[in-house]
C-alpha cells in the first residue's frame, strides 16, 4: 500500500517559535494533500486542503498566516506553525491522494495518512 | 451537507465477543464511507470502504461492514474481539472521489481479557 511519513514525530518548542512538520508521500505522487488537527480525545477536523503548486485551501476558522502551507512537490507538503503557542499544541496529521487514474475502482478516493506529529508548545 | 454520527464514544467487550461499532450517516448523494483505525498516538489506518460495489464489504483484521441505505447506517462489526483491537474507531463519509472526509467522533473500543 502507499507510505506516507510524517516528520518530525514530536517536537516541543518554546512559546512564539514556529514549526515546521513535513508530510511525504513515499511510493505515489500526490496531487492533493490534507492537513488535519486532533485534540486529546477527539475526531480529526481538516484544517486544509493543499495541491501542487496552488495555494492552499483553509477551512473556516483556520488562520492561514498562522498555520502555512506549501505544496512544492508531488510528494511534499509543509505545514508551518508560525509564532506557536501553548493552544496550538495538538496533534497533526497529514495524508494524502493520488489521482484516481492511478488507481483501480476499488481504491479511489482513498486518502492515505501519515503517523502525526505531536506538537507540544511550552 | 453530509454528517456521521457514530453512537458511543467508549464500548467495551470480553475477549472473544461480538463487536459492533455504530456508524449513520447524513448524505443528500450516495457517499463512500470509511472505517478507520487509530492507535495511540499514531496515524489513521483504512480498516474498510464502501464505494457503492457490495453492501457488505469485508476489511482487514476480520472486521466487516454492511451499508444499509433504508437506514443510512455502516455499522462496523468483528464476529471475535482480540485484546489487539482496542483502539479508537473513526467512520467517515465523503462525496464522490473529490470530496472531503468528515469524520466522526470516534469510538474509542476497549477489550477485556
Amino acid at each position: 500500500g502507499a507510505v506516507v511519513s510524517q516528520h518530525p514525530s514530536r517536537v516541543i518548542c518554546k512559546s512564539g517559535t514556529s514549526v515546521k512538520i513535513e508530510c511525504r508521500s513515499l511510493d505515489f505522487q500526490a496531487t492533493t494533500m490534507f492537513w488535519y488537527r486532533q485534540f486529546p480525545k477527539q475526531s480529526l477536523m481538516l484544517m486544509a486542503t493543499s495541491n501542487e503548486g496552488s495555494k492552499a485551501t483553509y477551512e473556516q476558522g483556520v488562520e492561514k498566516d498562522k498555520f502555512l502551507i506549501n505544496h512544492a512537490s508531488l510528494t511534499l507538503s509543509t505545514l508551518t506553525v508560525t509564532s506557536a503557542h501553548p493552544e496550538d499544541s495538538s496533534f497533526y496529521i497529514c495524508s494524502a491522494r493520488a489521482p484516481s487514474v492511478l488507481w483501480a475502482e476499488s481504491s479511489y478516493n482513498e486518502q492515505f495518512f501519515g503517523p502525526g506529529t505531536r506538537l507540544t508548545v511550552l | 451537507a453530509q454528517s456521521v454520527t457514530q453512537l458511543g464514544s467508549h464500548v467495551s467487550v470480553s475477549e472473544g465477543a461480538l463487536v459492533l461499532l455504530r456508524c449513520n450517516y447524513s448524505s443528500s448523494v450516495p457517499p463512500y464511507l470509511f472505517w478507520y483505525v487509530q492507535y495511540p498516538n499514531q496515524g489513521l489506518q483504512l480498516l474498510l470502504k464502501y464505494t457503492s460495489a457490495a453492501t457488505l464489504v469485508k476489511g482487514i483484521n476480520g472486521f466487516e461492514a454492511e451499508f444499509k441505505k433504508s437506514e443510512t447506517s455502516f455499522h462496523l462489526t468483528k464476529p471475535s474481539a482480540h485484546m489487539s483491537d482496542a483502539a479508537e474507531y473513526f467512520c467517515a463519509v465523503s462525496l464522490g472521489s473529490q470530496g472531503n472526509l468528515i469524520f466522526g467522533k470516534g469510538t474509542k473500543l476497549s477489550v477485556k481479557p
